[in-house]
């Protein structure tokens, strides 16, 4: 069975801190990866998908990279606004569906 | 550019009875796909519908059932439910094409409270 674990559960960082959160993954037969930003009592908003190892893809102050076995999000100066819970999920090659991590909750304090 | 739409917002209900939630995909998407979030879980599949099929089903009981519509929404109903089903119910619509993988986008989502 397919398995997404991300850490660490809880990031607490100043505005302008960077930081970096995994996602650690086993799966068979990967077809993407997924980065979502999720705010509380809301539905998860679309980040990224990577494809295969090596891939990076950026948006604003964020970049996700891939490796056959973990994806980093990495958040560069952080601002208040950038504090959400990120999930991570996984797609199999023969699947439909997307297998989500625990999420890592995010705050930036001003 | 319309994006998920789910009703309703929050439901409760009482231990047995039956709710149906409901859901619009995104212009353009063709393939609604359902999930559970506990607090503090990540999404749990609990099932597709494309083409009007259900076409993979996570690991719930047959009281969760679905139905996809000729315009492509969807509802999904709960029977006999339990105080685990306490839960935010999530949509997502995708493009179906098999064998390519599309991104998911998510509604809002329907808060249901089990008492």
């Amino acid at each position: 069975e397919d398995q997404v674990t991300q850490s660490p559960e809880a990031l607490r960082l100043q505005e302008g801190e960077s930081s970096s959160l995994n996602c650690s993954y086993t799966v068979s037969g990967l077809r993407g990866l997924f980065w979502y930003r999720q705010d509380p009592g809301k539905g998860p908003e679309f980040l990224f998908t990577l494809y295969s190892a090596g891939e990076e893809k950026e948006k604003e102050r964020l970049k996700a990279t891939l490796t056959k076995k973990e994806s980093f999000l990495h958040i560069t100066a952080p601002k208040p606004e950038d504090s959400a819970t990120y999930l991570c999920a996984v797609q199999r090659g023969s699947d439909y569906k997307l297998s989500f991590g625990a999420g890592t909750t995010v705050t930036v304090r001003a | 550019d319309a994006g998920v739409t789910q009703s309703p917002t929050h439901l409760i209900k009482t231990r047995g009875q039956q709710v149906t939630l409901r859901c619009s995909p995104k212009s353009g998407h063709d393939t609604v796909s359902w999930y559970q979030q506990a607090l503090g879980q990540g999404p749990q599949f609990i099932f597709q519908y494309y083409e009007e099929e259900e076409r993979q089903r996570g690991n719930f009981p047959d009281r969760f059932s679905g139905h996809q519509f000729p315009n492509y929404s969807s509802e999904l109903n709960v029977n006999a439910l339990l105080l685990g089903d306490s839960a935010l119910y999530l949509c997502a619509s995708s493009l179906g094409l098999a064998g390519v993988s599309y991104e998911q986008y998510f509604g809002p989502g329907t808060r249901l409270t089990v008492t």
